[in-house]
C-alpha cells in the first residue's frame, strides 16, 4: 500500500484532456517537489515532469504538472494513442528520508 | 547525455545474495544521488536505497537489514547487494541518478530482471 495515492486507472478519447491526481501528506508532497514518470510496457520509467511543473527537454508542452498543498496533478492534453502507459508520481519523504512513489495510474486512450 | 546500465545474474537461489552493478557513462559518478529502485512483476515502484558520491548511504527501512549499496568512483560504477533473498525479491531492478540540486530519480537505467528461484 503506497504512502502516496493515485487512481488505478484513467481514460480519455483522442484529443481530450486527462488529469491524473496524486495525494500524499505533509512529510512528502506537502514539503517537497513532485516528479511524474511515464512507463511504457516493458520499458524503464521516463521522467515527464520534475520540480512539480518543469518539463525536461523533449517532453511536449501538452503535458503539464501542478501541485497544491499535499496533492499534485498531471495533465495530458490532446490525448494520443502513444500516451497509453502507466504513470507514477513521486516525492521525497522527510520521514523516510527517501523517495516515495504512487501506486501508478494506467492510462487508456479510448 | 548520461546513461546507466545494470548488470548481474538474472537468476538467484533463495537465501543467497543478489548482486547488481550499475555502470555510468556520459558523466562522472561524482556528485548526485545514485539510487536503486525495484519493480516486482505487475506491481509498482519501490525505492531500495541511495548512495551519494561521498559514500553516504540511506536505505528503505523495510530492506535495511539486507541491503548494501557501494560506489567505485574509479570504475564509474555503483553496486547493490541484497542478502537472504526470497521469491518476494523477484523484480526488475533499476539504477537511477538524480539531477543537480534535486533528490528524486531523473535518469534511469533500462532495468535488469532478477528472478529468485531454486
Amino acid at each position: 500500500q503506497s504512502v502516496v495515492t493515485q487512481p488505478p486507472s484513467a481514460s480519455g478519447a483522442p484529443g481530450q484532456t486527462v488529469t491524473i491526481s496524486c495525494s500524499g501528506s505533509f512529510s512528502n508532497i506537502g514539503s517537497n517537489t513532485v516528479n511524474w514518470y511515464q512507463q511504457l510496457p516493458g520499458t524503464a520509467p521516463k521522467l515527464l515532469i520534475h520540480r512539480n511543473n518543469q518539463r525536461p527537454s523533449g517532453v511536449p508542452d501538452r503535458i503539464s504538472g501542478s501541485k497544491s498543498g499535499t496533492s499534485a496533478s498531471l495533465a495530458i492534453s490532446g490525448l494520443q494513442s502513444e500516451d497509453e502507459a502507466e504513470y507514477y508520481c513521486a516525492a521525497w519523504d522527510d520521514s523516510l528520508n527517501g523517495p516515495v512513489f504512487g501506486g501508478g495510474t494506467e492510462l487508456t486512450v479510448l | 547525455q548520461v546513461q546507466l546500465q545494470e548488470s548481474g545474474p538474472g537468476l538467484v537461489k533463495p537465501s543467497e545474495t543478489l548482486s547488481l552493478t550499475c555502470t555510468v557513462s556520459g558523466g562522472s559518478i561524482s556528485t548526485y544521488y545514485w539510487s536503486w529502485i525495484r519493480q516486482p512483476p505487475g506491481k509498482g515502484l519501490e525505492w531500495i536505497g541511495y548512495i551519494y558520491y561521498t559514500e553516504s548511504t540511506k536505505y528503505n527501512p523495510s530492506l535495511k537489514s539486507r541491503v548494501t549499496i557501494s560506489v567505485d568512483t574509479s570504475k564509474n560504477q555503483f553496486s547493490l547487494k541484497l542478502t537472504s533473498v526470497t521469491a518476494a525479491d523477484t523484480a526488475v531492478y533499476y539504477c537511477a541518478r538524480s539531477e543537480f540540486g534535486e533528490l528524486l530519480p531523473y535518469y534511469w537505467g533500462q532495468g535488469a530482471l532478477v528472478t529468485v528461484s531454486s
